[in-house]
Order: C-alpha cells, then structure tokens, then sequence
C-alpha cells in the first residue's frame, strides 16, 4: 500500500522568506512522487517530480523539491515566496513496484503569504 | 496543445436526480482519472480509464459510474444524487504511465440541493 501524509494543514510565511512544504511518504517499493498547486476554483497545476537521480528537483515557478530516502520525505521549497504563492498545495506518490498506476495524494497544505 | 476540458463548469440538481460530467483529455492522452474534491475528505480517487477499459476503481458506492470512449474522451454519471455528492469533480489526464504526470482539468463544480 502507498500513503503520504503533509502533517501541516497551513504554512503562513512573508514574503520574501523561504518557504517550506513538508510531505512524507510510505511506498512498498520505489517511490514516483510529485507536487501539484491549485489555485482558487481551478484545477491542480504539475509543479515538479522525482522519478529517479539527483535528490533535488527543480520545477515550476522557482520551486524547488528535495527527495530524502532515508526519511522518506519529499519536502517543497521556494527559496524567495511571492503572495502570488499563496494556494492550496497537494504531494502524491505512486510506488513503482505496487502495480497501481493512480497517485495518492495527501490532503493539501494552505500556503498563505503574507504581504 | 489545448488542456484538460470539462463541461459543464457549473451545476445545480435536485436530490435523487441523475448528473453526467464531461472530460475531453490532452490529446494523445489515454487515460482519465476522476477525482472527487471537498473540504472535509480532500481529493478522494473515484475511477481511471485507460484505452476504453476500466483500470482502477476507488471506494465509491455504484451510483458513480464512467466510461471512456475511442476518442479517449471520458464521461462520469452519478445516479440518483445525495446532498452529500455536492463537490468539485476533476477530471485528469495523462499518458497512462506511472512516471509521467497528471493534468487536470478546471472541474466540475455540482450543487446538490
């Protein structure tokens, strides 16, 4: 079985902080995991994805995610947050091995930024 | 390349009435997913066609059904509504394969009343 949790239902940050979006994983196998963002009465937009190589991955919009096998943790950061930011964030891992091809997401963190 | 589209963007039934959603993929996309999404229970997986066919299902009640045509178009029903269906139904698409990613469309935004 997969699962992800994001232990945090809302991130409040300034901006022009770094901004943090934490996500952990269980996978059976190797982990396929990916970041989504949706903003307000719209769908959820592909942000980045760790598929294989380099633990750090670069996406969409400056951000940025970082893959951590030890901890199983796929965490999404921003070095610079703009209030644009500001949307619901979703983390999903599909397991290589585990013969589903849907993602299960986690249940969304809020990122707000703050003037 | 044109996005996910989903028709009708909004709607508004009746207790114990029936809905059918609508999902055109990207193109060259085989599969479609449904997802539904509420406050309380976030983006609950309901089904996945791939090529026609019916590949994975989640743990809804058989009021939610779907099916996929060969253009890859997909089309989502919800018999006999409950005022607990009311939600943002996504639909997504993609190549099929675990690796690659999902595009979603806008949704479908259904009232139940």
């Amino acid at each position: 079985a997969q699962s992800v949790a994001q232990p945090e239902d809302q991130v409040n940050v300034a901006e022009g902080n770094p901004l943090t979006v934490k996500c952990t994983y269980s996978v059976s196998g190797n982990p396929y995991l990916f970041w989504y963002v949706q903003y307000p009465n719209r769908g959820l937009q592909f942000l980045l994805k760790y598929i294989t190589g380099d633990n750090l991955v670069k996406g969409s919009y400056g951000f940025e995610a970082e893959f951590n096998k030890s901890q199983t943790s796929f965490h999404l950061k921003k070095p610079s947050a703009l209030v644009s930011d500001s949307a619901l964030y979703f983390c999903a891992v599909r397991d290589e091995t585990g013969g589903s091809y849907i993602p299960t997401f986690g249940r969304g963190t809020s990122l707000i930024v703050h003037p | 390349k044109a996005g996910v589209t989903q028709t009708p963007r909004y709607l508004i039934k009746t207790r114990g009435q029936q809905v059918t959603l609508s999902c055109s993929p990207i193109s060259g996309h085989r599969s479609v997913s449904w997802y539904q999404q509420t406050p309380g229970q976030g983006l609950q997986f309901l089904f996945e066609y791939f090529s026609e066919t019916q590949r994975n299902k989640g743990n809804f009640p058989g009021r939610f059904s779907g099916r996929q045509f060969s253009n890859s178009r997909s089309e989502m029903n919800v018999s006999t509504l409950e005022l607990g269906d009311s939600a943002l139904y996504l639909c997504a698409s993609s190549s099929g394969q675990p690796a690659y990613e999902q595009y979603f469309g806008p949704g479908t935004r259904l009232t139940v009343t």
